[in-house]
């Protein structure tokens, strides 16, 4: 199976203020079909899981564009230009490229 | 709107069985690939298994293989997941997501299985 691995697991930040969460997976994500099938999700407290970023960087219906998804292979990085209250919940990356899908471990953003 | 509704869960002893549903609405279900993911209490997201349009197709987590069947009815726009030989490991919130081009892009509200004497 495909580990994912999150860093940090948890992430402090003030309101405004850019953040950061990465991930890294144990193999690489490119499918076969030439796509990277690499997600992100958020988990706002007492939620369901909610689609942000799919395939590393495109946003989905809704999202603010303050969330953008990079990287490439191994290595995938989710950015916040500037947090706000309604972003505090837990983030999750996700690999579809292979079976079984994957999640990393979550990383808990919260404000100071 | 899409929109997805599971119910089903609920306690059950070890060994026992639960059957879960999840109603689809406001999509062709016919035309998407359909997945569940549990999260256990305080835990993380795991999937569980997915299943192709005509039910043709199934994946699943190796922990799951041999105990959960999962299946569809698209005439009632229905997701299910058989759940046989329960242990207590298995207790989590169960979600369904529709899985379109292995994108979970639609999540259910979930429902809760807790397997305890």
């Amino acid at each position: 199976d495909i580990v994912m691995t999150q860093t940090p697991l948890s992430s402090p930040v003030t309101l405004g203020q850019p953040a950061s969460i990465s991930c890294r997976s144990s193999q690489s994500l490119v499918h076969s079909d030439g796509n990277t099938y690499l997600s992100w999700l958020q988990q706002r407290p007492g939620q369901p899981p909610r689609l942000l970023i799919y395939k590393i960087s495109n946003r989905f219906s809704g999202v603010p564009d303050r969330f953008s998804g990079s990287g490439a292979g191994t290595d995938f990085t989710l950015k916040m230009s500037r947090v706000e209250a309604e972003d505090v919940g837990v983030y999750y990356c996700m690999q579809a490229t292979q079976f079984p899908y994957t999640f990393g471990q979550g990383t808990k953003l919260e404000i100071k | 709107e899409v929109q997805l509704v599971e119910s089903g869960g609920g306690l059950v002893q070890p060994g026992g069985s639960l059957r879960l549903s999840c109603v689809a609405s406001g999509f062709t279900y016919n035309t998407y690939w359909m997945s569940w993911v549990r999260q256990a209490p305080g835990k993380g997201l795991e999937w569980v298994a997915n299943i192709d349009q005509d039910g043709s197709k199934k994946n699943y987590v190796d922990s799951v293989k041999g105990r959960f069947t999962i299946s569809r009815d698209n005439a009632k726009n229905s997701l299910y997941l058989q759940m046989n030989s329960l242990r207590a490991e298995d207790t989590a919130v169960y979600y369904c997501a529709r899985d379109y081009w292995n994108v979970l892009d639609h999540w259910g509200q979930g429902t809760l299985v807790t397997v305890s004497s």
